[in-house]
């Protein structure tokens, strides 16, 4: 099993460039979320989804759009990327339940650099 | 808003050593998680413990919900126990993260 798995692991990017980060779970999970950390932070909600078809907002949204075309894909773009979203991006997965009431399992991170 | 609060943000071990990491939060959760974030960036999910205490191994937690802290304890660490300790809790459709404790167990 390879658990959650994040795509790609590093990307640099000018500003005003877009692009998907892509995560994928094998674990059969109805819930799944995006984060960034940020130096010397913890982890701070971007969005995140309940279901196929469904996404929901987060801490901190704006800037990011998301999908969940597909129960073990959810996809997070930049349309228009800028320097203060320079992060690592982290993806977790959960089982079904009150939302973020069950332990969550995390990919490795993408880290993203935008110059 | 919600404040979750990590103490100490800094502790330097020796290997063998014991120690306790609190983590405070400033209203009832549904949920409070525990990870470790290795030098290599990698989180790992510890404990799920809104309440009660559990144990795995060298490392346990305690959460007394109705005080609003949660401790993590490490007995006889060793240097691959280094790295970021997190706490999160989840109030509604929001989780929360602590800032961390940064622990470095030396050899």
């Amino acid at each position: 099993n390879a658990g959650v798995t994040q795509t790609p692991k590093f990307r640099v990017l000018k500003t005003g460039q877009s692009m998907t980060l892509l995560c994928a779970q094998d674990m059969n999970h109805e819930y799944m979320y995006w984060y960034r950390q940020d130096p010397g932070m913890g982890l701070r909600l971007i969005h995140y989804s309940v279901g196929e078809g469904t996404t929901a907002k987060g801490e901190v949204p704006d800037g990011y759009n998301v999908s969940r075309l597909k129960k073990q894909n959810f996809l997070l773009g930049l349309e228009s990327a800028a320097p203060s979203q320079t992060s690592v991006y982290f993806c977790a997965s959960s089982i079904p339940g009150q939302v973020l009431n069950q332990p969550q399992h995390f990919g490795d991170g993408t880290r993203l650099s935008i110059l | 808003g919600i404040q979750v609060e990590q103490s100490p943000p800094d502790l330097i071990l020796q290997e063998g050593a014991n120690s306790t990491l609190r983590c405070n939060f400033s209203d009832s959760v549904n949920n409070l998680q525990w990870f470790h974030q290795n030098p290599w960036g990698q989180l790992i999910n510890l404990f799920y413990i809104p309440s009660g205490t559990k144990q795995n191994g060298r490392l346990s937690a305690t959460t007394v919900a109705t005080e609003r802290y949660s401790l993590l304890y490490i007995s006889s660490s060793q240097t691959t126990d280094s790295g970021v300790y997190f706490c999160a809790g989840s109030w509604g459709s929001r989780l929360t993260f602590g800032e961390g404790t940064q622990l470095t167990v030396n050899p």
